[in-house]
């Protein structure tokens, strides 16, 4: 099946680690990525990893892969006010005929205290 | 380039209207993909163009929805015929396949209103 599922919501203090989580459940995703979309604004693309690694770091991003379990977090370290937003996590898989195909969780709305 | 271009922006008609929307993608981009996005949720894939080529379709795409991308560059997304269901943000995202990896840019979306 096409599935994606992230934990709706997450608060937290101004200067903290973020950490967003999200599972999937199609094994042949190539690309995994993560979108952050802000009130009134498009979606905008943050970081992606491929599906053969368990780690990227980019920044105060840090992406973390395990496939066995089919899941991927999104860790924001030293996390700003302007972070606040909708966080997505999607998977890249081919679809039946031919073409790729984006699969998108509900996403996860993170609310940063100052 | 200023990226990927949606018109219109906002559309408000009746049910029952056709109504067309148009997306411009990044120029040297050959994948072109719509999206559905209603309130709280994560954007619905509706259909994928490599070029001028509609390869892919989801299942949410029902009949009364069609979209083209005759010259392997602008696409429109027509919806006949339109429900009250059909109200959501429209995105268009754009993609060039050359690259390592599949990153797709998004437009700013046509949000639709039906009455």
């Amino acid at each position: 099946g096409e599935d994606v599922e992230q934990s709706l919501f997450l608060s937290v203090r101004e200067g903290d680690s973020s950490v967003i989580n999200c599972t999937y459940t199609d094994s042949s995703s190539t690309y995994l990525y993560w979108y952050k979309q802000e009130p009134g604004a498009g979606l905008q693309l943050l970081t992606y990893i491929f599906s053969n690694m368990d780690m990227k770091q980019d920044q105060r991003l840090t992406v973390l892969l395990n496939k066995k379990d089919k899941h991927l977090s999104l860790r924001i370290a030293d996390t700003q006010t302007g972070d606040s937003a909708i966080y997505f996590c999607a998977e890249s898989i081919w679809g039946n005929t031919g073409g790729f195909k984006t699969i998108f969780g509900a996403g996860t709305r993170l609310f940063v205290k100052a | 380039d200023t990226g990927v271009s949606q018109n219109p922006r906002h559309k408000i008609t009746k049910r029952g209207q056709n109504v067309t929307f148009r997306c411009d993608p990044i120029s040297e981009h050959n994948r072109l993909y719509w999206y559905r996005q209603t309130l709280g949720q994560g954007p619905e894939f509706l259909t994928y163009f490599q070029n001028e080529a509609q390869l892919e379709k989801s299942r949410l795409l029902s009949d009364r929805f069609s979209a083209e991308r005759p010259k392997g560059s602008f696409s429109t997304l027509e919806i006949q015929r339109t429900e009250q269901g059909d109200s959501a943000m429209y995105l268009c995202a754009s993609s060039l396949d050359r690259q390592s990896q599949e990153t797709q840019y998004f437009g700013p979306g046509t949000r639709l209103l039906v009455l």
